[in-house]
């Protein structure tokens, strides 16, 4: 079975901070997909990134960052000097390759991460 | 385009009644899932369906039916509402047979039984 870590269930940080939100992750699998979603007080959820087992490679995307070690099980993101429009809730998401059953699409998630960035 | 759909957006019930949750995509999307939403557990998957005419269970599945007859309907309903079905709920869909595609998410459903 899949597992999915957030061990941060809290962080306050004042605007233009830095701060990274962690996420480990388990799986046996060799292949799977990894995915951030941000959850605004108005509560929707919405996709920030999705990155493949195979793809190392570091994200940037305007002030978002995301590092994957798989050395560490690990897919951290990181917000660059933060805005009071990214509070919210950031979950961090897994999910399988399909080669092994229809369930692979479906996605195991973190308890999330509450971000609170205050003026 | 509406994307996902679910109806109602809130709702309060009393223990032991029953009731559906709509959830309707227009994307022509062959993957559906009910996800709920619990404080601190993230999201859990109840049931999902890779098509219609074929559903299956997920991690959280008793107290919960589904059904799917069309590609773009996938209600999920409760049989006999208890307190420990409060949760705000989440209809998503993808557009394929492929987990490198991410899932569309209703903007959910927060469920309240007394």
């Amino acid at each position: 079975a899949q597992k999915v870590t957030q061990a941060q269930t809290e962080i306050s940080v004042v605007e233009k901070e830095d701060v990274t939100l962690d996420c480990v992750y388990e799986t046996r699998d060799t292949t799977y997909y990894l995915f951030w979603y941000k959850q605004p007080p108005s509560g929707e959820l919405v996709f920030l990134i999705r990155r493949n087992s195979f793809d190392e490679q570091n994200e940037i995307s305007g002030r978002y960052s995301w590092n994957f070690q798989k050395s560490t099980s690990s897919f951290n993101f990181t917000i660059t000097a933060s805005q009071v429009v990214d509070s919210a809730v950031y979950f961090c998401a897994l999910s399988l390759g399909l080669q092994f059953n229809n369930a692979g699409n479906m996605l195991t998630f973190g308890g999330g991460t509450r971000l609170m960035v205050k003026p | 385009n509406a994307g996902v759909t679910q109806t109602p957006k809130f709702q309060v019930l009393k223990t032991g009644q029953s009731m559906t949750l709509q959830c309707a995509q227009d994307m022509n999307h062959e993957y559906m899932s009910w996800y709920r939403q619990d404080p601190g557990m993230g999201l859990r998957l109840i049931h999902y369906s890779v098509g219609a005419g074929i559903t299956d269970q997920g991690e959280v599945p008793n107290g919960y039916n589904v059904s799917r007859s069309t590609t773009e309907d996938f209600p999920l309903r409760l049989l006999s509402a208890a307190p420990s079905q409060t949760s705000v709920y989440f209809c998503a869909s993808s557009p394929r047979r492929d987990s490198n595609q991410p899932q569309h998410f209703g903007d959910g459903t927060r469920l309240s039984i007394l």
